[in-house]
């Protein structure tokens, strides 16, 4: 079975904080993605990285970096917490063979800036 | 601009009875379409897709019908069951853009016992 795991499960942050999330899979998938998930707004997408050191930014980069310097781990950072982004905030991933292959996420991290 | 849209923000059904999900898509590039399922707490966990070439696919009590000239997919749940009280989201990948998924704002199932 497919594993994305992310470092937390909930945060609290104070507003100017550098914060990372982390997400690890084990299954050498190369697509990689984070999305923050808020109400009637469905999953929207940040970043998403192809392969190791590619990344593409998504519909709502603003405000978040990410850094993949290994297949396995993709680094959400929010260089300057603001609590607008106080949010779900989902990881998945993808293998890359062919087209028609599912994501798979991990349980998410709920992120409160104060 | 929203390319995959849910109209309806939320669903009850009886349980036993169909629960019907509906999903409607604008770029006629998409060829292939997943749901998604997902808890409170929990990520989002693959159901069932359909590809183009297809106009349903049954997993189950699951199927997922695509009306490809009207850019209109469905999700049928028969029975529902109180365990599929969800949010569901549709999604569609654009593979020349790089692997990029799209999704909708989801529907949440509540089956009433």
């Amino acid at each position: 079975d497919v594993k994305v795991t992310q470092s937390s499960r909930y945060l609290v942050k104070r507003t100017g904080e550098k914060v990372f999330l982390e997400c690890v899979q084990d299954m050498d998938h190369e697509n990689m993605f984070w999305y923050r998930q808020d109400p009637g707004l469905g999953l929207r997408l940040i970043y998403f990285s192809y392969d190791v050191k590619m990344k593409e930014k998504g519909d709502i980069p603003e405000g978040y970096s990410v850094s993949r310097e290994k297949k396995e781990r993709f680094s959400l950072i929010l260089e300057s917490a603001s609590t607008n982004q106080t949010s779900m905030y989902l990881c998945a991933s993808r293998l890359d063979r062919g087209s028609y292959n599912e994501q798979f996420f991990g349980p998410g991290t709920r992120l409160t800036v104060l | 601009d929203q390319q995959v849209k849910q109209n309806s923000p939320s669903l009850s059904v009886q349980e036993g009875r169909i629960s019907i999900l509906n999903c409607d898509y604008t770029n006629s590039m998409f060829d292939y379409f997943l749901w998604y399922k997902k808890y409170p707490a929990e990520g989002p966990t693959f159901l069932i897709s359909i590809s183009s070439i297809k106009d349903k696919n049954e997993d189950g009590r699951f199927t997922v019908f695509l009306n490809k000239s009207a850019k209109h997919l469905s999700l049928h749940i028969v029975p529902s069951q109180p365990g599929d009280s969800a949010v569901y989201f549709c999604a569609a990948p654009l593979f020349n853009t790089g692997n990029q998924f799209y999704f909708g704002t989801g529907t949440s199932l509540t089956v009433i016992p």
